[in-house]
């Protein structure tokens, strides 16, 4: 089955401790990115990664790094989480990176609360 | 810079009912559109994508249309049921011809009475 798989799915953390949410496709897709959702905000893109070695800063990428070293995994590393990066976390990816007609596929989400 | 809204922010209908869903954008050059459906606790999951070149889109009871001149777009749900009861969210790429990132909605909570 077609799946984006992120973990952890929920995770409760403090100020300054190192964390990272894993994502991972089984369809070998070249195109993954993050996205946080607020309320009121919708959707916002973090980090994108065209291929494998090839990330970009989306719209809101302070505060957060990205790795791409295997097609299939685009981890988001939170180096030193703060309240404000509380938030709910997607993962998407797309067949071809420049496939502008093909349908993203989300994860079910990581719900992270930094306290 | 490319905004997407839509309208109603919530709805709420009794079982049945036919009702529609609506989008707007504002800048007319997109790629397509995807209509995405949102369950609490959820990820997106992709309901119809409709490319620039396209009318509208069919799957099932759902039908969307896209009119790329006046910026709008709908989604059509037909003899809705309580398990159509989600967040709706309508998604374009990037405006600028940008493809690497997806401009949403914030979404239309729908819930269909029993």
């Amino acid at each position: 089955e077609a799946q984006v798989t992120q973990n952890p799915r929920y995770l409760i953390t403090v100020t300054g401790k190192k964390l990272t949410v894993t994502c991972s496709q089984n369809m070998n897709h070249e195109y993954m990115s993050w996205y946080r959702q607020d309320p009121g905000l919708g959707l916002r893109q973090i980090y994108y990664s065209m291929n494998v070695e090839v990330t970009d800063k989306g719209d809101v990428p302070e505060g957060y790094k990205v790795s791409r070293k295997e097609k299939r995994n685009f981890p988001l590393i939170l180096e030193s989480p703060s309240p404000n990066q509380t938030s709910l976390y997607f993962c998407a990816s797309r067949g071809q990176a420049l496939g502008s007609n093909q349908p993203q596929h989300f994860g079910d989400g990581t719900r992270l609360s930094i306290l | 810079k490319q905004e997407v809204t839509q309208i109603p922010a919530a709805l709420s209908v009794p079982e049945g009912e036919n009702l529609v869903l609506n989008c707007s954008f504002t800048d007319s050059a997109i790629y397509n559109l995807q209509w995405f459906r949102q369950d609490p606790g959820k990820g997106l999951t992709s309901l119809l994508l409709i490319q620039s070149s396209q009318r509208e889109q069919t799957s099932g009871r759902l039908n969307a249309s896209l009119d790329k001149s006046s910026g709008r777009s709908t989604l059509y749900i037909a003899a809705s049921q309580p398990g159509d009861s989600a967040t709706y969210l309508c998604a374009v790429p990037g405006g600028g011809g940008a493809t690497n990132k997806l401009i949403f909605g914030t979404g239309t909570l729908l819930a269909v009475q029993p």
